[in-house]
């Protein structure tokens, strides 16, 4: 079955840098890769996806890239805010209505 | 907005107990599913629900979990015998939405924290 590692576990920038999490998954049959924000007490919420047939995406400050040969996919956050920490899951599934593989996450922290 | 909705918030039970999660799902939404996480570790899948009908489950759903949604809006997780390694945080999580094109959307609740003592 899909594997999907993560990292780093942590990560702290300061307020206004990058942040970049990486992830890499085992089944190349996965072709949907989503990211959840989950903040304290709270359950995951959708902040992008991506499909296998585009390379990379964008929303605003927030961007992913695939990378399907290599089977890696990696999530960048520019001009990071406090409000930005959280833990962050990158995910793969093969079909979008099907079980949903978590990677372990990521806890960032975001330095004013 | 509409959201999906879970309780308890927190249950605490004693080992050998049955458990029930509920879960309201968004109402137009047509799969439903349960993950769990043990605290501090991954979102881990344990079940989807279309139609009706389990579509798949995981290794973690054995015999001891079953799913049912007994009327047209309730959604619940049945853990017939806990263990202290059932003890996590419980989400349901509902996507698909009718008529829609597929988003792949997964909407969760905030989650029903189950403690087994």
């Amino acid at each position: 079955g899909e594997n999907v590692e993560q990292h780093p576990s942590t990560l702290s920038v300061q307020e206004g840098d990058s942040a970049v999490i990486k992830c890499t998954y085992s089944d190349s049959a996965s072709n949907y890769f989503p990211w959840y924000k989950q903040e304290l007490g709270k359950g995951p919420q959708l902040i992008i996806d991506i499909r296998s047939n585009v390379g990379e995406k964008k929303d605003q400050r927030i961007a992913v890239t695939l990378n399907k040969t290599a089977k890696h996919f990696s999530l960048h956050i520019t001009e990071t805010q406090p409000e930005d920490s959280a833990v962050y899951f990158c995910a793969a599934t093969e079909t979008s209505y099907d079980k949903v593989i978590f990677g372990p996450g990521t806890s960032l922290s975001v330095i004013p | 907005e509409p959201e999906v909705t879970q309780t308890p918030s927190h249950q605490v039970t004693q080992m050998g107990q049955e458990v029930i999660l509920r879960c309201v799902p968004i109402s137009n939404h047509l799969y439903f599913y349960w993950y769990r996480q043990i605290l501090g570790q991954k979102v881990e899948f344990l079940v989807s629900f279309y139609n009706n009908e389990i579509s798949e489950k995981s290794e973690i759903f054995d015999d001891q979990f079953s799913v049912e949604r007994p009327d047209g809006s309730n959604f619940t997780l049945k853990i017939r015998s806990t263990k202290l390694e059932d003890s996590a945080m419980y989400f349901c999580a509902s996507s698909i939405p009718s008529g829609s094109q597929v988003t792949g959307e997964l909407f969760f609740g905030e989650g029903s924290r189950l403690t087994v003592l």
